[in-house]
């Protein structure tokens, strides 16, 4: 079953506009991280933020973590006709390591109109 | 070099017929996974390993066997296809190193698998 949750599913924007994407989470975790996906292509990582972290920054990505509301956003500022592809969220709730304790969300959309 | 590769990239076959993908990786690293991808579902995890002696089932192994043949390879077999296996397949490998260090997940190009 699925833990993290993307919101909005697609979001179409300008390029130069800023975009942000919304994952929540049902349990516990140790960490959250956000992946990339260009149309049929594999996942690519792009950032890791740890429970104990709030907020983490990576050239044009911002992510954030709010523990208390198991929910966690990416924002992609001054957006780039390249940063179209889905993004997904996921989460390590393992107590071992194991890898069922990486589980993936359904992806956000993200078009940038040139 | 991709350090995670997937043969074949497409593959088209026939209900009942027995099809394996194949993944190889020169990353060193002892964890690999099968994962699907279907249209509004995410990624589903099929099978993992943690090295050449362990397989695990995933959240979806029904239909589906897999083979550890050394450190670098991991292979997904479906023994009798059936059309609702049609999907995008993504091997994986991580190198989690414990508590301290979180586990990333390195992803190969994806197989496209269509059964008729």
């Amino acid at each position: 079953s699925q833990q993290g949750e993307e919101d909005p599913q697609a979001l179409s924007i300008q390029e130069g506009e800023n975009a942000t994407m919304n994952c929540s989470y049902k349990t516990s975790i140790n960490n959250l991280q956000w992946y990339r996906q260009n149309s049929g292509r594999g996942l690519v990582h792009l950032i890791l933020i740890r429970s104990n972290e709030r907020e983490k920054h990576s050239g044009r990505l911002r992510v954030t973590l709010d523990t208390s509301k198991k929910s966690s956003s990416l924002l992609i500022t001054a957006s780039r006709a390249a940063d179209t592809a889905s993004y997904f969220c996921a989460t390590d709730a393992s107590s071992g390591g194991g890898a069922d304790g990486l589980t993936f969300g359904k992806g956000t959309h993200l078009i940038i109109q040139p | 070099d991709a350090d995670v590769t997937q043969t074949p990239r497409n593959r088209i076959t026939k209900t009942g017929k027995r099809i394996m993908l194949e993944c190889s990786q020169t990353k060193g690293h002892d964890r690999m996974y099968w994962y699907r991808q279907d249209p509004g579902l995410g990624l589903r995890l099929i099978y993992y390993s943690f090295d050449v002696k362990d397989i695990n089932k995933g959240e979806i192994s029904d239909g589906y066997s897999v083979s550890r043949q050394a450190q670098a390879k991991f292979s997904l077999s479906l023994e009798s296809a059936i059309p609702n296996q049609t999907a995008l397949y993504f091997c994986a490998t991580s190198d989690w190193g414990g508590d301290l260090l979180p586990e990333t997940q390195y992803f190969g190009p994806g197989t496209r698998l269509l059964v008729l």
